[in-house]
């Protein structure tokens, strides 16, 4: 398997433009959760969907900030409009729930820079 | 809030030497507790992990401890090698699948 697969790998973009993240999970995993990196805040959830369905998106920022998930094997984590303190890096990981297993795979991420 | 503090924030060893680092968590019900190590430009990668009915666990160079009362779990790497350099994350979790990670420690093994 390739693992999480997430595109593009970075993105620069100038503030109030729209950014669109994408996340392919490992197949066969039915947990998907976004995270966001930074220096001064660390590794934070973002949201996470469960067979598809948002399940918890309480870490979302603000309302500049959506996900979705249309299927299975794909989801996307949208900024509009991107401001630069949205600047981080955004991890995408999937898991396989079934009998309590707790590992979640992360992908290699996205460096998003808003200038 | 949850909170999951982790010590020390940066840690130097020297080759051969034993590195361990440190997490205390808030939430008395949480009953997972995984390790990441995340390299350079990469994702976190599990290492490790312990759940809250186990005190100990030990996987070659690597282990974790967990003391329930007073809420703290500690990874241990012995015989520390230059691969071992990176930045580890602790984390707690209570089977919601949401997990609070601890805020890295960065880990540099000198040869």
């Amino acid at each position: 398997d390739a693992g999480v697969i997430q595109s593009p790998r970075h993105e620069v973009t100038e503030m109030g433009q729209e950014v669109t993240l994408r996340c392919k999970p490992i197949s066969g995993h039915d947990y998907l959760f976004w995270y966001r990196q930074t220096m001064m805040r660390g590794l934070e959830l973002l949201i996470y969907f469960n067979n598809n369905v948002p399940i918890d998106d309480s870490g979302m920022p603000e309302d500049r900030f959506s996900a979705k998930m249309p299927n299975a094997s794909f989801s996307t984590l949208k900024i509009q409009p991107s401001e630069p303190r949205d600047s981080a890096v955004y991890f995408c990981a999937s898991s396989f729930q079934a009998g309590g297993g707790n590992e979640q795979f992360f992908g290699p991420g996205t460096r998003l820079t808003v200038l | 809030g949850e909170n999951v503090e982790q010590h020390p924030s940066t840690l130097s060893v020297q080759e051969g030497d034993s590195a361990v680092i440190k997490c205390t968590y808030s939430d008395s019900a949480s009953n997972y507790f995984p390790w990441y190590k995340q390299e350079l430009g990469k994702g976190p990668q599990l290492i490790i992990d312990i759940r809250s009915n186990v005190g100990e666990k030990k996987d070659q160079r690597i282990a974790v401890t967990l003391n329930k009362t007073a809420k703290h779990f500690s990874l241990h790497i012995t015989e520390t090698q230059p691969e071992d350099s990176a930045v580890y994350f602790c984390a707690a979790g209570k089977g919601t699948y949401k997990y609070i990670f601890g805020t890295g420690t960065r880990l540099k093994v000198l040869a």
